[in-house]
């Protein structure tokens, strides 16, 4: 069974610019959640979809969004791009939506830079 | 602010020895808590999943849970070089619809 699957693994941008990651949950998984893990601030929850609807959202300003499509596959975009947006982003997917007792699997990561 | 607090260590322990990872939270209304093991430019991956008081062994690992005390621990026995590697503590917030993660502990398993 294929795991998590994250695209493009790299991504140099500038101050400015806007990025869109993707993100391929693993099969008959329904939600989607995304991270971004620095290493002064650990992994921090940005939003979860589940069912092409976003269930819940992080504090991060609103340049972050993203959105989910019928097959599950998620994508994030961040526009305006700023240098403290230079991270590693996570995407996870769990069978269901974000619960008590859901177990997170987690993809490879795109790791972000912006100069 | 809901939060979950670890030691950022490092903690260094010999191989063979036991490691114990702690982890504090601040939301009386967590329930479940998790550890995932995250080694240097991977991605983290579930260890263990503990949601009542007492303790949850797996193997080597074992998570304890105090929610009196509002601390979640993990004991590794035996542990290996391969053991190396950060663990990040996790716990559902309130409201269910996501998780606080702890900053991480890094743990190095000396031969």
């Amino acid at each position: 069974k294929a795991g998590v699957t994250q695209t493009p693994r790299y991504l140099i941008k500038t101050r400015g610019q806007q990025v869109t990651l993707s993100c391929s949950p693993i099969s008959g998984h329904r939600s989607v959640s995304w991270y971004q893990q620095t290493p002064g601030q650990g992994l921090q929850f940005l939003f979860e979809y589940f069912s092409e609807t976003q269930r819940n959202k992080g504090n991060f300003p609103g340049r972050f969004s993203g959105r989910q499509f019928s097959n599950s596959r998620s994508e994030m975009n961040v526009s305006t791009l700023e240098l403290g947006d230079s991270a590693l982003y996570l995407c996870a997917s769990s069978r269901g939506a974000l619960s008590t007792n859901e177990k997170l699997f987690f993809g490879s990561g795109t790791q972000l830079s912006v100069l | 602010q809901k939060e979950v607090e670890q030691n950022s260590g490092p903690l260094s322990v010999p191989e063979g020895a036991i490691a114990s990872l702690n982890c504090t939270y601040s939301d009386r209304g967590s329930q479940s808590f998790f550890w995932y093991r995250q080694y240097s430019g991977k991605s983290p991956e579930l260890i263990m999943s503990i949601y009542s008081n007492g303790d949850k062994e797996d193997g080597r690992f074992t998570a304890q849970l105090n929610k009196a005390s509002q601390y979640v621990s993990l004991l590794i026995r035996d542990s290996q070089p391969s053991d190396s590697a950060t663990y990040l503590c996790a716990g559902n917030a309130g409201n269910n619809r996501k998780l606080i993660w702890g900053l991480g502990t890094s743990l190095a398993v000396n031969p």
